[in-house]
């Protein structure tokens, strides 16, 4: 167990709709990522926050956004889904410096 | 755009070979290299977080060696079991930047 919970496991929604992912870091973790897999694709880093502030962005579209609450946890909010945003999204939480990543099990997004 | 490497895209052993993979960043502006284990219906998991020219980790059988100066890192698995089939996933840390940018990674199948 890393530590990290993420909610929903899955979830099934249609196209057009907003969605948002739920990532609590292991406990002390400052920092949280979040990443997107594709069917067939590596990890994509999408986003990273550090005790609440918005430290690196990747290629995470402008549908997409994300925050950090004082408590640490982190949403990922999904807008305007396309069929194309299916995917696994994993967060995943560090401390600081070169500290390793804990990946949570993912939230598992299906666009119908 | 941070171009990272991991050769060769998949590889195929016999139980009890021993194997390497190569995992290729920028040399400049280097902070630290980690590498994970992810296998099929998990969640990736760290193996070793390296940042000195010439480190040398171990864990167990896998090891992993670190040339900061030309931009790679090895990971080697001394006498491959069935359990270690996975993809093993590398991602630099560039100073200056807090994105952790994952390779593509090394599928790696043990055959028993």
């Amino acid at each position: 167990d890393s530590g990290v919970t993420q909610t929903p496991k899955h979830l099934i929604t249609a196209t057009g709709q907003r969605v948002t992912l739920r990532c609590s870091p292991r406990s002390g973790d400052l920092s949280v990522y979040w990443y997107q897999q594709s069917l067939d694709q590596g990890l994509q880093f999408l986003i990273q926050y550090y005790n609440g502030e918005e430290r690196a962005k990747g290629n995470i579209l402008e549908r997409f956004s994300a925050q950090q609450f004082p408590d640490l946890h982190s949403e990922l909010n999904l807008s305007s889904l396309e069929l194309g945003d299916s995917a696994l999204y994993f967060c995943a939480s560090s401390g600081a410096g070169s500290s390793p990543l804990h990946f949570g099990n993912g939230t598992r997004l299906t666009v119908t | 755009i941070l171009n990272v490497e991991q050769s060769p895209q998949s590889l195929h052993v016999q139980e009890g070979d021993s194997t390497n993979f190569t995992c290729s960043f920028p040399s400049s502006n280097f902070y630290a290299l980690h590498w994970y284990r992810w296998e099929t219906a998990k969640s990736p998991e760290a193996l070793f977080v390296m940042t000195l020219n010439g480190d040398e980790k171990k864990k167990g059988r896998i090891s992993a060696t670190l040339n900061t100066k030309e931009g790679y890192s090895y990971l080697y698995i001394k006498g491959s079991q069935p359990e270690d089939s996975a993809t093993y996933l590398c991602a630099p840390w560039m100073d200056s930047s807090y994105k952790l940018i994952f390779g593509s990674g090394t599928r790696l199948l043990v055959r028993p």
